[in-house]
């Protein structure tokens, strides 16, 4: 059964700090691995990292792939209060109609 | 483009009742997925589509929960008979087979409470 681990459960930080979200994973035929935010209800898409794409950036989001270690983090840096979320991990296995494994999510709380 | 619609946004019922969410995915996704998310929990699936069809059911309770994708477009989920524990937020997702591969559309999302 695919599992996906994320650290640490939750996060305070004030505005301007730098944060590093961790994801970990067990997934047959790992194919995806996709960082989404989660605030009030609905989840946002952020980044998806491939074998083909193990780097991603945008603004002040980043995240990186490490497939022997089986992980991945996500940095944010210079921290403001609307980044405060639910950081959800999941990963998705070969095939077409592969399904999403998500992790339990990190709660960040960006104080002012 | 429009996103994914869900409704009704909230409901509340007692056990034993029934319920039933409805879940319009973006034009032209083939998959449509509904997941439970329980408070404190990632996003759990519990159906997975593919035009009209069932991938994966694999986490469905079948004695209680039912949904179905008639015509490969909207998507009805339902319930019945609801359980405390069937408290959660339901949301719909969905994904272009011609698009990037896993990544999925969310809708807002329904939040079911059962008294």
């Amino acid at each position: 059964e695919d599992k996906v681990v994320q650290s640490p459960l939750s996060l305070v930080v004030h505005e301007g700090d730098t944060v590093t979200l961790n994801c970990s994973y067990e997934v047959t035929n790992f194919r995806s691995l996709l960082w989404y935010k989660q605030e009030k209800k609905a989840p946002t898409f952020l980044f998806m990292l491939t074998s083909s794409g193990i780097e991603k950036k945008s603004g002040r989001l980043s995240s990186i792939l490490d497939k022997k270690e089986l992980s991945s983090i996500l940095n944010i840096t210079a921290t403001q209060t609307g980044d405060s979320a639910i950081y959800l991990c999941a990963v998705g296995g070969a095939g077409a109609n592969s399904k999403l494994t998500f992790g339990k999510g990190i709660t960040l709380s960006v104080r002012p | 483009e429009a996103g994914v619609a869900q409704s009704p946004r909230y409901k509340i019922i007692e056990k034993r009742q029934s319920v039933a969410f409805w879940c319009n995915p973006i034009s032209g996704h083939a998959t449509l997925y509904w997941y439970q998310q329980i408070l404190g929990q990632g996003p759990k699936l519990l159906i997975q589509f593919q035009n009209n069809g069932v991938v994966d059911d694999s986490q469905l309770p079948k004695d209680r929960f039912s949904a179905e994708r008639l015509k490969g477009v909207d998507s009805t989920l339902k319930i019945q008979p609801a359980k405390l524990e069937d408290s959660a937020v339901y949301l719909c997702a969905s994904s272009s087979r011609q698009g990037r591969h896993n990544e999925q559309f969310f809708g807002p999302g329904t939040r079911l409470t059962v008294l």
